[in-house]
């Protein structure tokens, strides 16, 4: 496995259930994202990790979980989600957070549809 | 608020073509500047991104800076058809050396 890569590609969830998305780079990299893309909107950034610690909420409501046991995973754990929360969810990673010149590399993202 | 703003399109260009592709941005401070392509049902994959005043060149792409005017443009010249996508400026502002706002994109259609 190369980059980024994300699981599941497509997933169909109640409003009841729980699920969770996985994330992992193989870039080496130290701080991953994930990002919500919805249409017509511009992406969303929900949170940000660097070496497991969070260090951004982008006020994301309680229903959206995210976990990070190490600096190559990440994941996002989804209850109780309504149907405008369906969207294009992307995981992204960078060699770090603090220099404006380091790139943001996306995986291949997770459509979700809330039912 | 800081904003990016991109004219949604869709910008229409022949094959072999130049496209032109226009970004502003709202916050002063900005400090790099990251043009991302995205093909429907598909990733943002990056193509190039730009620091300098000026002009940056990739192959058939060239980033264009000028932070005076706030504003960043994509040249595609020699437009294929494989070209067309949504393309994506982003934007990392002065405050945070890792937090990009994005535009919503332009949609670019090149005909054969």
């Amino acid at each position: 496995e190369t980059g980024v890569t994300q699981t599941p590609r497509h997933l169909v969830m109640g409003m009841t259930n729980k699920k969770s998305l996985k994330c992992e780079q193989h870039l080496g990299h130290n701080a991953m994202y994930w990002y919500k893309q919805s249409a017509k909107k511009p992406l969303e950034l929900m949170f940000v990790y660097s070496l497991e610690e969070r260090v951004e909420n982008n006020s994301v409501p309680s229903r959206f979980s995210p976990e990070c046991p190490n600096s190559s995973h990440l994941f996002l754990h989804l209850h109780t989600l309504q149907p405008e929360d369906s969207a294009l969810y992307l995981c992204a990673s960078s060699p770090s957070l603090t220099s404006p010149l380091d790139e943001q590399f996306f995986g291949p993202g997770t459509r979700l549809t809330v039912l | 608020q800081k904003e990016v703003e991109q004219n949604s399109g869709p910008l229409s260009v022949p094959e072999g073509a130049i496209a032109s592709l226009n970004c502003t941005y709202s916050d002063r401070g900005s400090q790099s500047f990251f043009w991302y392509r995205q093909y429907s049902g598909k990733s943002p994959e990056l193509i190039m991104f730009i620091y300098s005043n000026g002009d940056k060149e990739d192959g058939r792409f060239t980033a264009q800076l000028n932070k005076a005017s706030q504003y960043v443009s994509l040249l595609i010249r020699d437009s294929q058809p494989s070209d067309s996508a949504t393309y994506l400026c982003a934007v990392k502002s002065g405050g945070s050396n890792y937090k990009l706002t994005f535009g919503k994109g332009t949609l670019l259609t090149v005909n054969p």
